[in-house]
């Protein structure tokens, strides 16, 4: 079993729409990442957590350390927002800034 | 702009030639980290450095090697050891401590 666990794996959206990603993880943690990579591969930081929640215009990221769970919600959904979608921990135990990285969740929003 | 810069964007390999991929950073990050992206798999850490002359293996570091003479680089040998190389390699800097990654654009390996 993975350490981290995204789902769903693959979601497809109208335009408009309100979107939840969803992160589990199984190891105690100092920081939880949502990262967005485009299709052309290039990958951005969205947010950084440590606990409760986090807002940049349409996205919003939760985290519940007791329940070891964080959802990325997308309000509004645009085609822009096409992307996969990753979420990474940063396990207590490990040294450096080390991060381990959910398989990623496809989003397509279709106009 | 602050950034980094991954060369060559595509990288075409002969079975058996070691191959060299490029990261450059002006960030002015301590730390800068190699990842393996396979379809279908979270990113996998190759090697990573948290201060230059210095690097440690990561999760999949058989087959790779580093360097990091200068802050600003962290260049990735894909040896020939490296039974699988096909894939799409990523570079990131942070600084240290409990920092976000910034990355590259990658690099896209495949074996003629």
């Amino acid at each position: 079993k993975n350490e981290v666990e995204q789902s769903p794996q693959n979601l497809t959206a109208q335009e408009g729409e309100f979107i939840t990603i969803n992160c589990s993880y199984s190891v105690g943690i100092s920081a939880l990442h949502w990262l967005q990579q485009h299709p052309g591969g290039g990958i951005v930081s969205l947010f950084m957590l440590s606990s409760g929640k986090k807002k940049h215009g349409r996205l919003i990221a939760t985290i519940n350390i007791q329940e070891k769970h964080s959802s990325l919600h997308i309000t509004a959904s645009h085609p822009r927002d096409s992307a996969v979608y990753i979420c990474a921990v940063r396990s207590q135990e490990t040294s450096g800034s080390r991060l381990t990285f959910g398989e990623g969740t496809q989003l397509t929003v279709n106009p | 702009d602050g950034g980094i810069t991954q060369s060559p964007k595509y990288l075409f390999r002969k079975e058996g030639q070691n191959v060299t991929l490029s990261c450059e950073q002006n960030l002015n990050h301590d730390a800068m980290y190699w990842y393996r992206q396979d379809p279908g798999q979270g990113l996998r850490l190759i090697y990573y450095s948290q201060i230059v002359n210095d690097f440690q293996k990561g999760d999949i570091a058989e087959g790779y090697s580093v360097s990091r003479e200068k802050k600003e680089s962290f260049p990735l040998t894909v040896t020939s050891a490296q039974k699988n190389p096909t894939a799409f390699y990523l570079c990131a800097s942070s600084f240290r401590g409990e920092q976000p990654q910034h990355f590259g654009d990658g690099t896209r390996l495949s074996i003629l």
